[in-house]
C-alpha cells in the first residue's frame, strides 16, 4: 500500500504558483519523496525528490517539513501543460516506487 | 539521449496468443522495469531487473514472462493471457538500483485482450 495521502484533487490558475500537498506521516529515516506526474495517456515524468532538505530544479520545488511527515511540491507559475495526475512517493530507493491515487491537478485558463 | 522507448504503442491480442512487448533504452542504465497500469488507476510494479537479473517479481502469474537479453533491451513475453490483463503496459528504467535514481518511463503498449 501506498505510504502518503494526497488530496484527490486541486484546481490552479494558469501562471499561478500550484502547492500540492503531500502527507507521508510514517516516513522512515533512510526513505526519500519522490514526486512523479502522469500527464493524461503518457508514461509518468520524474519531476524532483528529497531526503531531508528542500530542493529545487529547473521543474519545480520541494519543501520537505523539519519532521519530514509532510511535504509540499510548488510549480511555480502554472501551465496548461502541467494539467496531470501528481504523485507522491515515499521509498528507499529506486527500484520499488509504489504509486498512490496521486492528485489531479487541473490548471485553468 | 534520455528517452525510453516501447514498440508496439496497440497491441490487440486473444487469449490463446503469444505475444511480445519490447522495451529499449541507451541512457547507459543498468535498471529496467515493467509496471502495468488499469484505467483510471495508478501504475503497479511487475518486475525489476538490475545488471540484465531478475531482482524483484511482484508474484506476477507466469503467463508474463519477462526477458532482459542485453542492458538496453528488456521483453515482456505474453501467453494465455486474460481479459482482465488488457491494460497499459509501462517501461522505465534507472541508473541502478539502490540509490534516489529517477526513473524514466516509456510512453507505455495499451494492451487489450480479446
Amino acid at each position: 500500500d501506498a505510504k502518503t495521502t494526497q488530496p484527490t484533487s486541486m484546481d490552479c490558475a494558469e501562471g499561478r504558483a500550484a502547492n500540492l500537498p503531500c502527507n507521508h506521516s510514517t516516513i522512515s529515516g533512510n526513505e526519500y519523496v519522490y514526486w512523479y506526474r502522469q500527464i493524461h495517456s503518457q508514461g509518468p515524468q520524474y519531476i524532483i525528490h528529497g531526503l531531508k532538505n528542500n530542493e529545487t530544479n529547473e521543474m519545480a520545488s520541494l519543501i520537505i517539513t523539519e519532521d519530514r511527515k509532510s511535504s509540499t511540491l510548488i510549480l511555480p507559475h502554472a501551465t496548461l501543460r502541467d494539467t496531470a495526475v501528481y504523485y507522491c512517493i515515499v521509498a528507499s530507493g529506486s527500484e520499488k516506487l509504489v504509486f498512490g491515487k496521486g492528485t489531479k491537478l487541473t490548471v485553468n485558463p | 539521449d534520455t528517452e525510453v522507448t516501447q514498440t508496439p504503442k496497440h497491441l490487440v491480442m486473444g487469449m490463446t496468443n503469444k505475444k511480445s512487448l519490447k522495451c529499449e533504452q541507451h541512457m547507459g542504465h543498468r535498471a529496467m522495469y515493467w509496471y502495468k497500469q488499469k484505467a483510471k488507476k495508478p501504475p503497479e510494479l511487475m518486475f525489476v531487473y538490475s545488471y540484465e537479473k531478475l531482482s524483484i517479481n511482484e508474484s506476477v502469474p507466469s503467463r508474463f514472462s519477462p526477458e532482459c537479453p542485453n542492458s538496453s533491451l528488456l521483453n515482456l513475453h505474453l501467453h494465455a493471457l486474460q481479459p482482465e490483463d488488457s491494460a497499459l503496459y509501462l517501461c522505465a528504467s534507472s541508473q541502478a538500483l539502490g540509490l534516489a535514481y529517477e526513473q524514466y518511463f516509456g510512453p507505455g503498449t495499451r494492451l487489450t485482450v480479446t
